[in-house]
C-alpha cells in the first residue's frame, strides 16, 4: 500500500506556541485530509484540500496541499491544551476507493 | 450526527480464538472500513466493503476475514487469533471518500 510518511513522529511544545507538521509521499494525491485522534478516541476530520496549491483554515488550524500534489502541511497556532492528541494526514489517489492515512504525529502541549 | 459504534472498548482474547469484532453505522452510508493502528505506523487498511456482501481487501488482509450481511453492519473476523493481531482495531463508514466517521475503536489484546 502506499506509504505517508507524517513529520515530525511526536511534538513536546509548551502552550501558546505555534506548531507545523507535514506529510510526504512518492504518489501524487488528488486529495489531501487531516484528522485528530482524541485519546480514547477516532479520528475526526479537520481540514479537506482538493487542489494544488490550496491554502485552508478552520479556525486556529491552516493546511495547505503542496504544489507538487506529493505533499501536504499543518500548521496549528497558539496551541492550547485540548490540541493534544494525534493528527494524521490522509490522501486520495487517482481511481482509489479509500483513503491512505499517514503515520501519525502525536501533539503533547505543556501547560 | 452519524454514529459508528464499535461493540467493545477493550478485548482480550487467546492465541487461537476466534474473534469478532463488530461495528454498526446508523446513517445508512454505503462505505465502511476496519483499520488496525500500531504506533509508528498510522492507520492500515484491512478490508472495505461498498455495499452489502461486497468486500475488498485492503493493505493488510491476512489473517483477517470480513462480513457485510446488512448495510449498517461491518464485521471482521479474526480466524485463528495470534498476538501480532494485538492491536487498536478502528471502524468507519462514509458516503463518500470525504466524510469518514470512525468508531472510538477496541483495543484487542491476544494472550
Amino acid at each position: 500500500g502506499q506509504q505517508l510518511n507524517q513529520s515530525p513522529q511526536s511534538m513536546f511544545i509548551q502552550e501558546g506556541e505555534d506548531v507545523s507538521m507535514n506529510c510526504t509521499s512518492s504518489s501524487i494525491f488528488n486529495t489531501w485530509l487531516w484528522y485528530k485522534q482524541d485519546p480514547g478516541e477516532g479520528p475526526v476530520l479537520l481540514i479537506a484540500l482538493y487542489k494544488a496549491g490550496e491554502l485552508t483554515s478552520n479556525g486556529r488550524l491552516t493546511a495547505q496541499f503542496g504544489i507538487t500534489r506529493k505533499d501536504s502541511f499543518l500548521n496549528i497556532s497558539a496551541s492550547i491544551p485540548s490540541d493534544v492528541g494525534i493528527y494524521f494526514c490522509a490522501g486520495q489517489l487517482t481511481g482509489a476507493n479509500n483513503l491512505f492515512f499517514g503515520t501519525g504525529t502525536r501533539l503533547t502541549v505543556i501547560p | 450526527d452519524v454514529k459508528v459504534t464499535q461493540s467493545s472498548r477493550y478485548l482480550v482474547k487467546r492465541t487461537g480464538e476466534k474473534v469478532f469484532l463488530e461495528c454498526v453505522q446508523d446513517m445508512d452510508h454505503e462505505n465502511m472500513f476496519w483499520y488496525r493502528q500500531d504506533p509508528g505506523l498510522g492507520l492500515r487498511l484491512i478490508y472495505f466493503s461498498y455495499d452489502v456482501k461486497m468486500k475488498e481487501k485492503g493493505d493488510i488482509p491476512e489473517g483477517y476475514s470480513v462480513s457485510r450481511e446488512k448495510k449498517e453492519r461491518f464485521s471482521l473476523i479474526l480466524e485463528s487469533a495470534s498476538t501480532n493481531q494485538t492491536s487498536m482495531y478502528l471502524c468507519a463508514s462514509s458516503l463518500n471518500l470525504f466524510g469518514y466517521t470512525f468508531g472510538s475503536g477496541t483495543r484487542l489484546t491476544v494472550v
